[in-house]
């Protein structure tokens, strides 16, 4: 079933504009991701967020986490062309090697 | 691409046909994994492996059967293929045990007709 909600599942920006997309899950987790995915392509690895930290950062991303409401969001500065793409939390609930849970994606279009 | 390789990357073929996707990887990694991404439903997990000739059940396994008899390459077979498993497959790969950043392939589009 799916674990991880993202919202919006669109979501349309000027380019220089920031975007922020967030995510709901529903069970404890061990760490949260985020995901980049081109189209046609496979998904890119962005950045992870573990249970017990509250913020992190990578570049022009921001990522927060915030357990008590089972909810993420992730923040992309200073938006460019190249970021449209769509993107997907993905949660680990079991700590083992069982893979992650998706939710179904954010579309983000950076218009020029 | 993280030294992943799906072949075929594209594929059609008819019901009740056997099917079987292929996923290579130059990395030594120990865990493979097979995903499913369909429209409305993101991806889903099919099935998963953590060693040669390990390999475990996922979210979304009925109709579907993997192997892996070397560290390298992980198979996924669909025994008797049915139009519900026209999507992309992708197959992923990591490092540890412990879920963490995940390496895709580049996904492999089926058609079931």
């Amino acid at each position: 079933s799916q674990q991880g909600e993202e919202d919006p599942q669109a979501l349309s920006i000027q380019e220089g504009e920031n975007a922020t997309m967030n995510c709901s899950y529903k069970t404890s987790i061990n760490n949260l991701q985020w995901y980049r995915q081109n189209s046609g392509r496979g998904l890119v690895h962005l950045i992870l967020i573990r249970s017990n930290e509250r913020e992190k950062h990578s570049g022009r991303l921001r990522v927060t986490l915030d357990t008590s409401k089972k909810s993420s969001s992730l923040l992309i500065t200073a938006s460019r062309a190249a970021d449209t793409a769509s993107y997907f939390c993905a949660t680990d609930e079991g700590g083992g090697a069982d893979g992650l849970t998706f939710g179904k994606g954010t579309h983000l279009i950076i218009q020029p | 691409d993280a030294g992943i390789t799906q072949s075929p990357r594209h594929k059609v073929t008819e019901t009740g046909t056997p099917v079987t996707l292929r996923c290579h990887q130059t990395e030594n990694h120990r865990y493979m994994y097979w995903y499913r991404q369909d429209p409305g439903h993101g991806l889903r997990l099919i099935h998963y492996s953590y060693g040669v000739k390990d390999t475990d059940k996922g979210e979304v396994s009925d109709g579907y059967s993997v192997s892996r008899s070397k560290t390298e390459d992980f198979l996924l077979t669909l025994e008797s293929a049915t139009s519900s498993q026209t999507s992309v497959y992708f197959c992923a790969i990591s490092q540890t045990g412990t879920n963490e950043k995940l390496f895709f392939g580049s996904g492999t589009q089926l058609s079931v007709l």
